[in-house]
């Protein structure tokens, strides 16, 4: 089973600012089968990239996804008010599918 | 647009059963896979079981496999996942998601359903 470790487990940011968030797999997910979801409170998860870099339908071009083997990210160019919320990472390389843990991101 | 939504959550005491439904709408059905995604109280997500979108493949997260049954009626446009032995630890959020065009990431979610599991 390939964890996925995610860090840090909260920022705490502005508005307007650039956030990084990582994803460092346990092992290499194949073929950058990747995906990060957002989760604000008492809400579904919300697709915003797959495969690592491919920004989900509708999804802004401030969010924006990289990385392959065992290190990827998710940046925020420009932190919006209703981007605070909860990210999270999925690998689909291997069975079984596994989650990381989250980031909080929240209002400072 | 695609709608994805779960019925059939509640209480239900340890070894107990529970079906829960999930009736879908806005895309050709059969077409994808469809999976069913968990999150416990104030916890991250787990993915629980997925089944193609013939039916005729399915596979179970270690936790809860020879106990839950993942099925589909694709004539009815409905996903169901049976649940039996139930334990303390089942309680969650239960999500029904679909499984996107390029692999299995989820796309589209229901809103959720609450399964408590509790004497």
């Amino acid at each position: 089973e390939i964890v996925l470790t995610q860090s840090p487990g909260t920022l705490s940011l502005s508005p307007g600012e650039r956030v990084t968030l990582s994803c460092r797999a346990s092992q290499s997910v194949s073929s950058s089968y990747l995906a990060w979801y957002q989760q604000k409170p008492g809400q579904a998860p919300r697709l915003l990239i797959y495969g690592a870099s491919s920004r989900a339908t509708g999804i802004p071009d401030r969010f924006s996804g990289s990385g392959s083997g065992t290190d990827f990210t998710l940046t925020i160019s420009r932190l919006e008010p209703e981007d605070f919320a909860v990210y999270y990472c999925q690998q689909y390389g291997s069975s079984p599918l596994t989650f990381g843990g989250g980031t909080k991101v929240e209002i400072k | 647009e695609v709608q994805l939504w779960e019925s059939g959550g509640g209480l239900v005491q340890p070894g107990g059963s529970l079906r829960l439904s999930c009736a879908a709408s806005g895309f050709t059905f059969s077409s994808y896979a469809l999976s069913w995604v968990r999150q416990a109280p104030g916890e991250g997500l787990e993915w629980v079981s997925d089944i193609s979108g013939s039916g005729g493949s399915t596979h179970y997260a270690d936790s809860v496999k020879g106990r839950f049954t993942i099925s589909r009626d694709n004539s009815n446009n409905t996903l169901n996942l049976q649940m039996n032995s139930l334990r303390v630890e089942d309680t969650a959020v239960y999500y029904c998601a679909k499984v996107g065009a390029g692999g299995y990431y989820f796309d589209d979610w229901g809103q959720g359903t609450l399964v408590t599991v509790s004497s």
